[in-house]
């Protein structure tokens, strides 16, 4: 099993482009997440999804907008890449929500964005 | 406004000795609170949890205690190991919720 995989694991952007990053999970799980983590401000939820065909915001979703067409891929968007999206992103996925206690997400490697 | 907080940076300690992370939180409805410790150029992985109906828990050289009146969460290592070294995150949840809050994470570095 190759967990969670997510492509790319680097990119420069340049102010207004636009891209997709991808998060790929074989663990059949229903739960994806999408988090950014910056200096200082620990890991935050930018979107998550509760299974195929759902999506739903989290604690900073503006400049961003996600799909999750099928189960294993989720799927995070930049329409008009600014310098503050610049950080690292990670995915995670988990069987059960986070709150039942009974099942921990697993985090994917990151992707490092750089927007000049 | 931060959920979780963890208000050390950095923590520094040798190896052998005990290393304990402190983490606070303010919304009394987290009933569910994890640890997560990241390597550089890796994503997190899980490494102990709690419920709230519990006031420790332990794992071989982990062990995380709670105290719910003070809204207070630690982690203690023991004895810390080199290898040891990596940023922790705690993290918390409430029930029937699909989010985990997480802190800002405290850097950990174990020395010889």
């Amino acid at each position: 099993n190759a967990g969670v995989t997510q492509t790319p694991k680097f990119r420069v952007l340049k102010t207004g482009q636009s891209m997709t990053l991808l998060c790929a999970q074989d663990m059949n799980h229903e739960y994806m997440y999408w988090y950014r983590q910056d200096p200082g401000m620990g890991l935050r939820l930018i979107h998550y999804s509760v299974g195929e065909g759902t999506t739903a915001k989290g604690e900073v979703p503006d400049g961003y907008n996600v799909s999750r067409l099928k189960k294993q891929n989720f799927l995070l968007g930049l329409e008009s890449a600014a310098p503050s999206q610049t950080s690292v992103y990670f995915c995670a996925s988990s069987f059960t929500p986070a709150g039942t206690g009974g099942e921990t997400q697993y985090f994917g490697p990151g992707t490092r964005l750089l927007v000049l | 406004d931060q959920q979780v907080k963890q208000n050390s940076p950095s923590l520094s300690v040798q190896e052998g000795r005990i290393s304990i992370l402190n983490c606070d939180y303010t919304n009394s409805m987290f009933d569910y609170f994890l640890w997560y410790k990241k390597y550089p150029a890796e994503g997190p992985t899980f490494l102990i949890s709690i419920s709230s109906i519990k006031d420790k828990n332990e794992d071989g050289r982990f062990t995380v205690f709670l105290n719910k009146s003070a809204k207070h969460l630690s982690l203690h290592i023991v004895p810390s190991q080199p290898g040891d070294s990596a940023v922790y995150f705690c993290a918390a949840s409430a029930s029937n919720t699909d989010k985990l809050i997480f802190g800002t994470g405290t850097r950990l570095q174990v020395f010889p």
